[in-house]
């Protein structure tokens, strides 16, 4: 089975600052990869995926993702943060083939300040 | 693009009655519903999986009798918390899949189940 560790539990940064935040996971076969953002009080969305390609993915929002197969990681990066992109962010991966669900990181708050 | 509607947003009610949460997909088919539970500054739980017509597949130590799921179209699919109790209390949340995976996961705005 997969699992997903997001290292950072809350992050506080100000603006401008730029931004990394850790996912790894366990699996030992090809997987799906995906950062989500959660805007308070908004459903979830997605940021990035990766599936195959180029390992360093650009998504919205200014946001990007590298994946480093031999670290099984899948860190989500900004150059430069703005006081909107405070909200909680999500990694997820799933199984390569089939309609298979995501399995979450526990999250990471981003908080941004002024 | 795809959009999931989940309802209600939040609900409050007494220990032992039933609770049901609704989502619906409102422009594509959703094949395929995954039913998540969050609980506070936890992950994603994964509770069940149903596909359209077929009887839901739970995950280990989710009690199927207490939650009860329906996919019986492909623009909808229910979860039904009976006699709920407070533990019970969570962050509920669905996501939907269409068959060809064209939309991705599309996910509810999640539904905030209080139960007294």
């Amino acid at each position: 089975a997969q699992s997903v560790s997001q290292h950072n539990h809350h992050v506080i940064l100000s603006e401008a600052a730029s931004l990394e935040l850790g996912c790894n996971y366990s699996y030992g076969g090809t997987v799906n990869l995906f950062w989500y953002v959660q805007y308070p009080g908004q459903h979830l969305q997605l940021l990035l995926k990766y599936f195959s390609g180029d390992p360093l993915v650009k998504g919205i929002k200014g946001f990007e993702a590298e994946f480093i197969k031999s670290k099984f990681s899948f860190n989500l990066r900004k150059p430069s943060v703005q006081w909107s992109d405070t909200a909680e962010y999500f990694c997820a991966v799933n199984a390569w083939s089939g309609n298979t669900p995501l399995v979450f990181g526990k999250g990471t708050r981003l908080s941004v300040i002024a | 693009g795809a959009v999931v509607s989940q309802h209600p947003s939040w609900v409050i009610c007494k220990s032992g009655t039933s609770v049901k949460i609704e989502c619906r997909s409102l422009d594509f088919q959703a094949t395929t519903m995954f039913w998540y539970r969050q609980f506070p500054k936890q992950s994603l739980m994964l509770m069940a999986t149903s596909n359209e017509g077929s009887k839901a597949t739970y995950e280990q130590g989710v009690e199927k009798d207490k939650f009860l799921i329906n996919h019986a179209s492909l623009t909808l699919s229910t979860l039904t918390v009976t006699s709920a109790h407070p533990e019970d209390s969570s962050f509920y949340i669905c996501s939907a899949r269409d068959k060809g995976g064209f939309y991705g996961y599309t996910f509810g705005s999640g539904t905030r189940l209080t139960v007294v």
